[in-house]
C-alpha cells in the first residue's frame, strides 16, 4: 500500500499569509494527487486533482504542485474561510489512501 | 444540483450487521464511479469501497474486505454498502462519494451517515 504522510499536522497562521502544506508518498504516484478541504461537521470538499488542476468553484489562491513523490498544496493568501484541515490523497493505485491531514488554525 | 443523500446509520452491537444507502440525483449516475470513504471520530478520512459505474469492478480496503459488499442500482440511481461483522473499530461516519469521471478523486460527496459499534 502507499502511504501518504502530510505535514505540518498542525499549522497556525494569520490572514493573509502564505500557507505550504506538503505531502509525501512512499512510492512514485506520478501525478495522481487530490487535495481536499474539511470544515468541522462537514463532508470533504475536493479542492485540486491531478496534483494541480483546481475544481471548478475553488479559489484561484489554492494551487498544487510537486511531482513523483512530494507534493505541496499553496494558498497564495489566507482567507478566514479557509481555516479548515486540509487532506491529499493518491489515486494512483488502490487502495487508495489519505494523508493524517493538516488543521490549519488562526493565530 | 448533484446531490448525494446518504442514510442507514445506527447504534449496532459488535458482530451486527447494517446497511447504509446514498441516493443520489442530479447528474448521470450510471457513467460515475461511486466510493465509500469513512472517518472515525476526531481521526482522518479512510478510504472503504469503490465500484466501478457499472458495477463490473470493486475494490476494497483490507480492513473491510470480507466483511462489507458494495453495490449499486444503476435504474434506482443508488448505492448500498452492506456491513456484516461490525466491529468496534468500523464507528465511522460514513460519506458516500462520487468519483470525478476519468479520475479516482472524488468530487461530491454525501452529508454522511454515523455508524456506532459498541456493545
Amino acid at each position: 500500500d502507499i502511504q501518504m504522510t502530510q505535514s505540518p499536522s498542525t499549522l497556525s497562521a494569520s490572514v493573509g499569509d502564505r500557507v505550504t502544506i506538503t505531502c509525501r508518498a512512499s512510492q512514485s504516484i506520478s501525478t495522481w494527487l487530490a487535495w481536499y478541504q474539511q470544515k468541522p461537521g462537514k463532508a470533504p470538499k475536493l479542492l485540486m486533482y491531478k496534483m494541480s488542476s483546481l475544481e471548478s468553484g475553488v479559489p484561484s489562491r489554492f494551487s498544487g504542485s510537486g511531482s513523483g513523490t512530494e507534493f505541496t498544496l499553496t494558498i497564495s493568501s489566507l482567507q478566514p474561510d479557509d481555516f479548515a484541515t486540509y487532506y491529499c490523497q493518491q489515486y494512483n493505485s488502490h487502495p487508495l489512501t489519505f494523508g493524517g491531514g493538516t488543521k490549519v488554525e488562526i493565530k | 444540483e448533484v446531490q448525494l443523500l446518504d442514510s442507514g446509520g445506527d447504534f449496532v452491537q459488535p458482530g451486527g450487521s447494517l446497511r447504509l444507502s446514498c441516493a443520489a440525483s442530479g447528474f448521470t449516475f450510471s457513467v460515475h464511479a461511486m466510493s465509500w470513504v469513512r472517518q472515525a471520530p476526531g481521526k482522518g478520512l479512510e478510504w472503504v469501497s469503490t465500484i466501478t459505474n457499472s458495477g463490473d469492478t470493486i475494490y476494497y480496503a483490507d480492513s473491510v474486505k470480507g466483511r462489507f459488499t458494495i453495490s449499486r442500482d444503476n435504474s434506482k440511481n443508488t448505492l448500498d454498502l452492506q456491513m456484516n461483522s461490525l466491529r468496534a473499530e468500523d464507528t465511522a461516519v460514513y460519506y458516500c462519494a462520487r468519483d470525478r469521471r476519468y479520475s479516482r478523486s472524488h468530487d461530491y460527496w454525501g452529508q454522511g451517515t454515523l455508524v456506532t459499534v459498541s456493545s
